[in-house]
């Protein structure tokens, strides 16, 4: 079961359009990251959002966090070439069944920037 | 020095070769991970060393054999792999062991792994 569903799954946009990226789960999580990751490389951590109803900013992307901390999104701004990448939500779950923690991905956006 | 260092950067291996991935990172990070990632997949976690031991194993086969020699350095041995097993392995850290406050992992560019 993933427990993390992102959508859309690939997104293919225009220099300077707007867009929003999405990561639903009907679990809590205690904290979630957004990742960027280009490929042949290593997931970059973007941010990282703890507090329900959080809203963080960086540069032309905004992350916030659901006020019941289930869901998250991610909004870019005039998006560039260079934004074009894997984006994966990632969260801290607590395991119903043995009580540990464990750290989930999301399914994944595609992204693609067309200058 | 933030970063997590993995080499090869690319790796071609048959089948009957033994072959092993090396990571490094040097911000004082306690736990270390290793994830196996397909084409326009998410990672999917394999192992993780917390403290230089081995915390979990998610149920992967015995050719892939972990390794932690001390707090800085993460091996993955390969024996006898198949094609099936080709995949971009990424090493992670980050400060702690997973517990319920996280603020997310430092990953390395991965390792391109190709076995024919």
């Amino acid at each position: 079961t993933q427990l993390l569903e992102q959508s859309p799954q690939f997104l293919s946009i225009q220099e300077g359009e707007n867009l929003t990226v999405y990561c639903n789960s009907s679990s809590v999580f205690s904290s979630l990251q957004w990742y960027r990751q280009e490929p042949g490389e290593g997931p970059v951590l973007l941010v990282t959002v703890v507090t329900g109803g959080e809203v963080k900013k960086l540069k032309r992307l905004t992350f916030q966090f659901g006020d019941a901390r289930k869901d998250s999104s991610l909004h870019i701004t005039a998006a560039q070439p260079g934004d074009t990448g894997l984006y994966l939500c990632a969260g801290t779950n607590s395991d119903s069944t043995s009580g540990t923690y464990k750290y989930i991905f999301g399914t994944g956006t595609r992204l693609k920037v067309l200058a | 020095d933030t970063e997590v260092t993995q080499t090869p950067k690319h790796l071609v291996m048959g089948m009957t070769n033994k072959k092993s991935l090396k990571c490094e990172q040097h911000m004082g990070h306690r736990a270390m991970y290793w994830y196996k990632q397909k084409a326009k997949k998410p990672p999917e976690l394999m192992f993780v060393y917390s403290y230089e031991k081995l915390s979990i194993n998610e149920s992967v086969p015995s050719r892939f054999s972990p390794e932690c020699p001390n707090s800085s350095l993460l091996n993955l041995h390969l024996h006898a792999l198949q094609p099936e097993d080709s995949a971009l392995y990424l090493c992670a850290s980050s400060p702690g062991p997973r517990g319920k406050t996280n603020y997310g992992y430092t990953f390395g560019s991965g390792t391109r792994l190709t076995v024919v």
